[in-house]
């Protein structure tokens, strides 16, 4: 069954440096997204991409967020200078955009990022 | 305001009780959709069920059923039989049919089920 991935599992990183997220979303997918979740609390949405640009994003996600599609596979999630309060699970989702199943988002294990 | 109310942080159960979890939304949107999803302790997000804000017939699935109620602005979950496998946070979340779909969360419900 297809699913969405994501790498690293755990990123550690210090304060104040960059850090990419990688996402593969599922390959007939067109519509793709970001989401946080601070430890123990409720998921947050932070951006939502289609048609190679970004949809809508929420107010976490400042000038310090960017996110990409590269090629045809890939989804990317870029903190230019990272905090310790962006320590985080990040997930990345997909959706098909049509179809019957067109809202159902399917969620990738996550990222979890350590900032020290 | 869009929101979704998961009033229950934590419920315990010992297997085999029947469980329910209680999610209540609020939108201005005709249209929306709502989802549960299961986070079980490895930590990643489990799709359960999607429901249209039009179709308000129950289902069931095995031992989960939910029950849509929009007079109420309900959406319960309801876990039959519960198991171990079952331990798990439960997420509610409310999405509408706007062009970017982006899901709005519950805080969710942990479950656990004692043997």
């Amino acid at each position: 069954e297809p699913e969405v991935t994501q790498t690293p599992s755990h990123q550690v990183t210090q304060m104040g440096q960059e850090v990419i997220l990688r996402c593969v979303p599922i390959s007939n997918h067109l519509y793709f997204y970001w989401y946080r979740q601070i430890l123990g609390q409720k998921v947050e949405f932070l951006v939502s991409f289609y048609n190679n640009e970004i949809s809508e994003k929420s107010e976490i996600f400042d000038d310090q967020f960017s996110v990409e599609r590269p090629d045809g596979s890939n989804f990317t999630l870029k903190i230019r200078s990272t905090k310790l309060e962006d320590s985080a699970m990040y997930f990345c989702a997909s959706s098909p955009g049509q179809g019957s199943g067109a809202y159902e988002q399917y969620f990738g294990p996550g990222t979890r990022l350590t900032v020290t | 305001a869009q929101k979704v109310t998961q009033a229950q942080t934590e419920i315990s159960v010992v297997e085999k009780e029947d469980v329910t979890l209680d999610c209540v939304y609020e939108t201005r949107d005709t249209t929306y959709y709502l989802f549960w999803y299961k986070q079980p302790p490895s930590g990643e997000l489990v799709f359960l069920i999607r429901r249209n804000s039009f179709d308000e017939q129950n289902e069931i699935s095995g031992r989960y059923s939910w029950n849509f109620q929009k007079s109420t602005s309900s959406f319960n979950f309801t876990i039959t039989a519960s198991q171990v496998v079952d331990s798990a946070v439960y997420f509610c979340a409310l999405g509408t049919s706007y062009n970017t779909d982006k899901l709005i969360f519950g805080t969710g419900t942990r479950l656990q089920v004692f043997p």
